[in-house]
């Protein structure tokens, strides 16, 4: 199946701070989503974003797809912003609609 | 709207007892997806459903594990017997049409604890 990696495993950051959250994966994508999954469980879908780049404040995306990888941009890091990052992607198969394979996450640590 | 609904939110049971876990998807919503939370395999996809149907179920990791959708908005996914390693958070998300172009809604989570 499709793998997916996610880097840096951990990030700590000082709050203020900018980072930058790398997912390469393995095939060909035509769904690919941020989640935020906060210090309380909650997932929260940040992006879709198959391929460009969106914006949404603070955040930002771009997937290059030729080349397999996404980006997410954190810019002035908040202590709110803690939490795992994921990246999910659903591969390019007619049968495999709604399959989301995700990474295994970035743990993201903001201090004040 | 409000948002997934998943109950309960929390349950322990022993070794060995029938657990249901519940959803209601975000009214509206076409297809209805489990998904099981562990620290050692992640985030896995089990069983998702397009109109009430179940779609794709190889996710499911045995017999053990059983998921319904008798209506638009109602789900069960159902352990009998369960096992320790069946601790998990299992997840229920929702969303409007296939992917591509939609994005999934999670509901909040059932932490089920298997002693």
């Amino acid at each position: 199946g499709i793998q997916v990696e996610q880097s840096p495993p951990d990030l700590i950051l000082q709050e203020g701070a900018n980072s930058t959250l790398r997912c390469n994966f393995s095939d060909s994508v035509n769904n690919l989503q941020w989640f935020h999954q906060n210090p309380w469980g909650q997932l929260i879908n940040l992006f879709y974003i198959p391929s460009g780049t969106k914006q949404n404040g603070r955040l930002s995306a771009t997937t290059v797809a030729t080349e397999r990888y996404s980006l997410l941009y954190i810019s002035s890091s908040q202590t709110t912003d803690s939490g795992v990052y994921f990246c999910a992607v659903e591969i390019e198969i007619g049968t495999s609609y709604g399959k989301l394979t995700f990474g295994q996450g970035t743990i993201l640590t903001v201090h004040p | 709207d409000a948002g997934v609904i998943q109950s309960p939110r929390h349950e322990v049971t022993e070794m060995g007892q029938e657990v249901t876990l519940r959803c209601k998807p975000i009214s509206g919503h076409d297809y209805l997806f489990w998904y099981r939370q562990t620290m050692m395999r992640g985030l896995e996809l089990l069983i998702y459903f397009n109109n009430n149907v179940p779609i794709d179920d190889s996710g499911m990791p045995e017999d053990r594990f059983s998921a319904k959708m008798p209506n638009a908005s109602f789900s069960t996914l159902k352990i009998q017997p369960s096992e320790p390693r069946d601790s998990a958070v299992y997840f229920c998300a929702s969303s409007l049409e296939a992917p591509p172009g939609d994005t999934q809604y999670f509901g909040p989570g059932t932490r089920l604890t298997v002693l």
